[in-house]
């Protein structure tokens, strides 16, 4: 069974929406990743969160790590067309930072 | 700044052929993982390296063999390529093992296996 889950699998919104993609782990969490990644291309890192209850933002982007939940989640504001691709979350369940990733969440942002 | 560095950016081998895909981490980045993704997948964890030697191991075929370079560079090898094996590989770099530091991936090398 998948390690973790994302959800939706993929999303559309409209140019200018907000938007909240989830990500859930079956185990702890050493350590959250979120990237993005347009198709087959590389993964572009966006942010790592470590701590429960820590939150980090980059320009419209923010995320959050509920440690409890084993659960992080991706908020973005006024999305744009730019936002538009595959974000992915990446975990370190092991403590020795290799990533398991969940499935991956296709964006499309309409104008 | 400096990115990982890959090479080369797409590879077409035929089966039973042998390929070598270069990975150059970020400057003083230590740590080097490769991952596997298959299309429609996300990426599977390979093996990595923290100084020059293994460090973790997932999984990754018999057929292939990484090692990193005193310059921190790593090669993946893959020998006796199947049809399977047509994938995008990244590499990713972090610093002192991981522990806690961000990891960087590269831009991937698309294999194909014809």
């Amino acid at each position: 069974s998948q390690e973790l889950e994302q959800s939706p699998q993929s999303l559309i919104v409209q140019e200018g929406k907000n938007l909240t993609i989830n990500c859930t782990s079956s185990k702890t969490l050493y350590g959250l990743y979120w990237y993005k990644q347009k198709y087959g291309e590389g993964l572009i890192f966006l942010m790592m969160l470590q701590k429960g209850g820590e939150e980090k933002s980059h320009e419209k982007i923010t995320a959050k790590l509920d440690e409890k939940k084993q659960q992080s989640s991706l908020h973005i504001t006024a999305s744009q067309p730019s936002h538009a691709g595959i974000y992915l979350c990446g975990a370190d369940v092991v403590g020795f930072q290799k990533l398991v990733f969940g499935t991956g969440t296709r964006l499309l942002v309409s104008p | 700044a400096a990115g990982v560095i890959q090479s080369p950016r797409h590879l077409i081998k035929e089966k039973r052929e042998t390929a070598t895909l270069k990975c150059y981490p970020i400057p003083r980045h230590d740590t080097v993982y490769w991952y596997q993704q298959g299309p429609g997948q996300d990426p599977q964890f390979l093996i990595s390296f923290y100084e020059k030697m293994q460090s973790d191991k997932g999984s990754i075929p018999d057929r292939f063999s990484a090692q990193q370079f005193s310059d921190y560079h790593s090669e993946l090898n893959m020998s006796s390529l199947e049809l399977g094996d047509s994938a995008l590989y990244f590499c990713a770099s972090s610093l002192e093992g991981g522990q806690g530091n961000e990891q960087y991936f590269g831009p991937g090398t698309r294999l194909t296996v014809t």
